[in-house]
């Protein structure tokens, strides 16, 4: 039973680009939360997604959205990447039995240079 | 959302019963208590979760007392493995229709020592 997987491990972009992150949840898994963590800080809630539709919204701007596909995988874009968007991204999974526990993937590195 | 406080940081020695405590004075009664392990560059992962008394698994126990305004976690017999941040969280349990949302502090980073 593969966990939630997160593609790509590590990625660089410059200030200005935009870039996509995805996600694919637990298997029986049908929501999924995108979360920022920063060098030596925990992680921070971004968004939530259930039903292909944006349910929850952390203190993120705009730059940052989403979208849930029909078979629950995810993608995160950020747009109009700032120096401070350089941080370890993280996709987090739920539902289902045991619906009380919720995954992480290991994460998408981003530098921004 | 319950404000969780918990220590910076610990050293404990190999082999050593390990407890970190976790204050939440403001958990609600339908409040949760998890904790997450989280290695450097990798995700957080499940430990444990409880409502009251204790819960036990085969990685850690949760003691929770009566007020439920603390928790604490011991991981017995500790190895240089476990050296990582713990995180408590508070919080509803998950009751589906996208509604729930973990909120992190700082972590307790366990240091442990050969």
């Amino acid at each position: 039973d593969a966990g939630v997987t997160q593609s790509p491990t590590h990625l660089i972009k410059t200030r200005g680009q935009q870039v996509t992150l995805r996600c694919s949840p637990k298997s029986g898994h049908d929501t999924v939360s995108w979360y920022q963590q920063a060098l030596g800080q925990g992680p921070q809630f971004i968004f939530q997604y259930y039903e292909e539709e944006e349910r929850q919204r952390g203190n993120f701007p705009d730059r940052f959205s989403g979208h849930q596909f029909p078979n629950y995988s995810s993608e995160l874009n950020v747009n109009a990447l700032l120096l401070g968007d350089s941080a370890l991204y993280l996709c987090a999974s739920s539902g289902g039995t045991g619906a009380n526990t919720i995954y992480f993937g290991e994460g998408s590195w981003l530098t921004v240079v | 959302l319950a404000k969780t406080t918990q220590p910076i940081s610990m050293d404990s020695y190999e082999g050593q019963e390990v407890n970190i405590t976790c204050s939440h004075n403001n958990i609600a009664t339908n409040d949760y208590i998890t904790w997450y392990q989280q290695f450097p560059s990798q995700g957080p992962r499940f430990i444990i979760q409880g409502y009251k008394t204790k819960v036990t698994n085969e990685v850690a126990s949760l003691f929770i007392p009566a007020d439920r305004k603390s928790s604490t976690l011991s991981l017995p017999r500790v190895s240089l493995s476990d050296t990582a941040v713990y995180y408590c969280l508070v919080g509803e349990r998950y009751s589906g229709a996208g509604s729930y949302q973990l909120t992190f502090g700082k972590g307790t980073k366990l240091s442990v020592i050969p």
